[in-house]
């Protein structure tokens, strides 16, 4: 039983366009949310994080948005560039219950 | 220097064998984590420790054991090495429940 969802493996965008990353889980217990980047042969690195009280959430380039009725975590990164092609992770936080969820990541590939 | 470091990088090893994979940390972070990564399935959780005498069972921890042996050091030990066991193993630290975690690079075993 997936708790954690990212529906699509690999996504290919042009650079300078937006790239929408999607995360959807199941159970409401999680109340905060974050997003990491990997390089190959790195460990992730953090990107942005959201938290269950908030339904946006901007730095720079990237936003994350929240929608807790629909539970559904996207995150945007406008405009793409080529350093932005890696996998990126959602990973799922619950403070109450201390569980937490990474999804199975998606590869984004920014192509000039 | 790297924050969070994992040692070996890379490890091959036979069936049956005892391994140990080592993280260190100069963050100074209380909580450290060890995660698995295999392809299509994300990052699982396979323990954590909140502090040097706090060890907790993730979502995989049947076949790992761990130690804290100082507020820096976390180890993964496999007692008994099988196949399945071949991954890319992290090893993550973090300030406290809603802050983001740090990786190390990663290491690469196989078990043959």
């Amino acid at each position: 039983d997936q708790q954690v969802k990212q529906n699509s493996p690999s996504l290919s965008v042009q650079e300078g366009r937006i790239s929408i990353l999607n995360c959807d889980y199941t159970n409401s217990m999680f109340d905060y949310f974050l997003w990491y980047k990997k390089y190959p042969a790195e460990g992730p690195t953090f990107l942005i994080s959201i938290s269950s009280i908030k339904d946006k959430n901007e730095d720079g380039r990237f936003t994350v948005f929240l929608n807790k009725s629909a539970k559904h975590l996207s995150l945007h990164i406008v405009p793409s560039q080529p350093g932005d092609s890696a996998v990126y992770f959602c990973l799922l936080f619950s403070g109450g219950y201390n569980k937490l969820i990474f999804g199975a990541g998606t590869r984004l590939a920014v192509h000039p | 220097d790297a924050d969070v470091t994992q040692t070996p990088r890379n490890r091959i090893t036979k069936t049956g064998k005892r391994i140990m994979l080592e993280c260190s940390q100069t963050k100074g972070h209380d909580r450290m984590y060890w995660y698995r990564q295999d392809p299509g399935l994300g990052l699982r959780l396979i323990y954590y420790s909140f502090d040097v005498k706090d060890i907790n069972k993730g979502e995989i921890s049947d076949g790992y054991s761990v130690s804290r042996q100082a507020q820096a050091k976390f180890s993964l030990s496999l007692e008994s090495a099988i196949p399945n066991q071949t991954a890319l193993y992290f090893c993550a630290t973090s300030d406290g429940n809603n802050q983001p975690q740090h990786f190390g690079d990663g290491t690469r075993l196989s078990i043959l």
